[in-house]
């Protein structure tokens, strides 16, 4: 299985700053990486996937970028309703597997 | 408006089972694959099972093969996720997922998630 390493596992900020959440896979895994947010009470949220292809609704501050192994989900100014876990999860093979997740705390 | 909504959880001991449900709403049910997806108590997401939109196939991952079963009712717009021999580490809330398919799978719509405690 192809394993999904995030960092940082923590990372604060403060609303207007942008941020950058990192996901690097075992193998190659083309393009083909998804990024999630998960909220305390709300469903999880596809922002983004095939690496940079946003998600119907997802804002454009959110931008996801890389190929191969190494991939980056950013965010630019960031909003108050921003705060909360990422995921990224790869969709280039068998099995689907996830990342351990970022959480973004309010600094 | 999609929704999913999961129902079924709750405590269970080992060994025994427990069936989870999941009705679907606000898109054609049976154009979708679909897909059951957990997370462990402050760990990380783990997909479960899959299966196609007419319910001909379906797929597991090795750590729940052969006790989850996943199976859907179109006609209800309803899937399901029958658990047997369940184990401490089956402990998770678990999520309905909709499938899409770009190269393999993500998800892009969830439910809320029902919890699923294992314990004796």
């Amino acid at each position: 299985d192809v394993q999904m390493t995030q960092s940082p596992s923590n990372l604060a900020a403060s609303p207007g700053e942008s941020v950058s959440i990192n996901c690097k896979a075992s193998k190659s895994i083309s393009k083909y990486l998804a990024w999630y947010q998960q909220k305390p009470g709300k469903a999880n949220k596809l922002l983004i996937y095939s690496g940079s292809t946003l998600q119907s609704g997802t804002p454009s501050r959110f931008s996801g970028s890389g190929s191969g192994t190494d991939f980056t989900l950013t965010i630019r100014n960031l909003e108050p309703e921003d705060f909360g876990l990422y995921y990224c999860q790869q969709h280039n093979e068998y099995p689907p597997t996830f990342g351990a997740g970022t959480k973004l705390e309010l600094k | 408006e999609v929704q999913l909504v999961e129902t079924g959880g709750g405590l269970v001991q080992p060994g025994r089972s427990l069936k989870l449900s999941c009705v679907a709403s606000g898109f054609t049910f049976n154009n979708y694959w679909m897909s059951w997806t957990r997370q462990a108590p402050g760990k990380g997401l783990e997909w479960v099972a899959s299966i196609t939109n007419s319910g001909g196939s379906t797929y597991y991952p090795d750590s729940v093969k052969g006790r989850f079963t996943i199976s859907r009712d179109n006609a209800q717009n309803t899937l399901y996720l029958q658990m047997n021999s369940l184990r401490s580490e089956d402990t998770a809330t678990y999520y309905c997922t909709r499938e899409k398919q770009l190269r393999y799978w993500y998800f892009d719509f969830w439910g809320p998630g029902t919890m699923v405690t294992v314990s004796s």
